[in-house]
């Protein structure tokens, strides 16, 4: 079983909020991962992390930051919410060797009206 | 870069055998995975092959990879009502740092 926790489940919040998603894991993992998932279905990586103190933008670009100032925590921080970014997303992790599974949390639903 | 695809949408009875299927595109791929998503959750890891792997059966599930063709399926057998949900198919190379979905198959299962 994976421990890997993402809060809140579900947030509607207002264009212009500041909204911080929270992911925490308690596997030690190294790598960190941010997805944005459409309601179509397909999984867009968004953010990624090493490490402590190391981050990376993803494949889709996102208006989005990150943070890694603790291995167990990946918070993800909108400074400026817009229903463009009403969406699901998903936090991953993973061992550092290469190849392995990506474990994930339960995603946040944001709506942002 | 890599591109994997699936189909969008399979139908199937209950009891029946589901296929889903996944195509890649870089012969590199090392690593193989199958992930399953119930409505309003993450994925689940539901299993793996390697690419010197030609099949790995799991209980229900058994996994086919045929190198040749970058060709990834995934079989269930005795399909439930609680298989209802969408399949991911996911590759990575050895040296990889990131996996590549594919855009996910939703499957129904009728009683």
């Amino acid at each position: 079983e994976a421990d890997i926790y993402q809060t809140p489940r579900y947030l509607v919040i207002g264009t212009g909020k500041k909204i911080t998603l929270e992911c925490s894991q308690t596997m030690g993992h190294d790598k960190m991962y941010w997805y944005q998932q459409d309601p179509g279905m397909e999984l867009h990586l968004i953010h990624y992390s090493y490490g402590v103190n190391s981050t990376e933008k993803g494949d889709l670009s996102s208006e989005s930051t990150v943070s890694r100032i603790r291995t167990e925590h990946f918070p993800l921080t909108l400074e400026s919410a817009r229903p463009s970014h009403t969406s699901q997303y998903l936090c991953a992790s993973s061992q550092t060797q290469g190849g392995s599974p990506l474990h994930f949390g339960n995603g946040t639903r944001l709506t942002v009206t | 870069g890599e591109d994997v695809e699936q189909s969008l949408f399979l139908s199937v009875r209950e009891g029946d055998s589901s296929v889903i299927n996944c195509t890649y595109t870089d012969s590199s791929s090392t690593y193989l995975y199958w992930y399953k998503q119930e409505p309003g959750a993450g994925l689940q890891l539901l299993t793996y092959i390697f690419s010197n792997m030609d099949m790995k059966q799991d209980q229900r599930l058994t996994v086919l990879l045929n190198k040749k063709d970058k060709h990834l399926s995934l079989r269930i057998a005795d399909t439930q009502t609680g298989d209802s949900a969408i399949y991911f198919c996911a590759v990575i190379k050895a040296a990889g740092n990131k996996l590549t979905f594919g855009g996910g198959t939703r499957v129904l299962v009728k009683p």
